[in-house]
């Protein structure tokens, strides 16, 4: 079965521009979280969907978005981007809220000049 | 809040010596306990979790975990490393296994040859 696929792998944008991270998750598996990584803040929770549906927030600026799509697969958006948004952006999946494990894709490593 | 603690940044142990990296969490009740590895330029994979029931759990890559309750911790050991083991290692915490995680800062593991 595959893993967790995060595409793209790498991004550079500028700041004040946009950016769409995709995200799809193992199969079968319903929800589906993000992560920021970065070295000062470390990994911290930006959000969880669950069948289309916000399910859990983290401490983050409404310029940072999720949705879910009906096969599971999930993209998140940063708007207005800022040079602290430079990150690595991990997805993670596991298959109903019943079930334990959350399995993480490799992540999308975005650059902000 | 919860919060959890890895008190060692960096540790550096020699090849086939032992090793025990050390988590801390503080939290109203007993949480869900993860640790996960990442290696340099990876996602996360889980080495093992504590729900519930025996204290000492086993993991893959020959690692073990003891959730002690009374310390609030759950450290991570391995009885003789390989070099293969030098990554980045995050203990984590959950309310439930539906609430998102909180990671710890990490412990960078470097192994002398």
């Amino acid at each position: 079965k595959a893993g967790v696929t995060q595409t793209p792998r790498y991004l550079i944008k500028t700041r004040g521009q946009q950016v769409t991270l995709s995200c799809s998750p193992i199969s079968g598996h319903r929800s589906v979280s993000w992560y920021q990584q970065t070295p000062g803040q470390g990994l911290q929770f930006l959000f969880e969907y669950f069948s289309e549906t916000q399910r859990n927030k983290g401490n983050f600026p409404g310029r940072f978005s999720g949705r879910q799509f009906s096969n599971s697969r999930s993209e998140m958006n940063v708007s207005t981007l800022e040079l602290g948004d430079s990150a690595l952006y991990l997805c993670a999946s596991r298959f109903t809220d019943s079930t334990d494990t959350q399995y993480f894709g490799p992540g999308t490593r975005l650059t902000v000049l | 809040a919860q919060s959890v603690t890895q008190p060692d940044i960096h540790i550096t142990v020699s090849e086939g010596a032992s090793l025990e990296l050390r988590c801390n969490y503080s939290y109203g009740a007993t949480p869900y306990l993860f640790w996960y590895v990442q290696s340099p330029g990876q996602g996360l994979q889980l080495l093992l979790k504590y729900f519930s029931g025996d204290t000492l759990v086993q993991g893959i890559k020959g690692f073990e975990a003891e959730f002690k309750r009374s310390q609030s911790s759950f450290n991570l050991r391995k009885p003789s490393v390989h070099w293969s083991d030098a990554a980045e290692y995050f203990c984590a915490v959950g309310l439930s296994p539906a609430q998102k995680l909180v990671f710890g800062q990490g412990t960078r593991l470097t192994i002398n040859p």
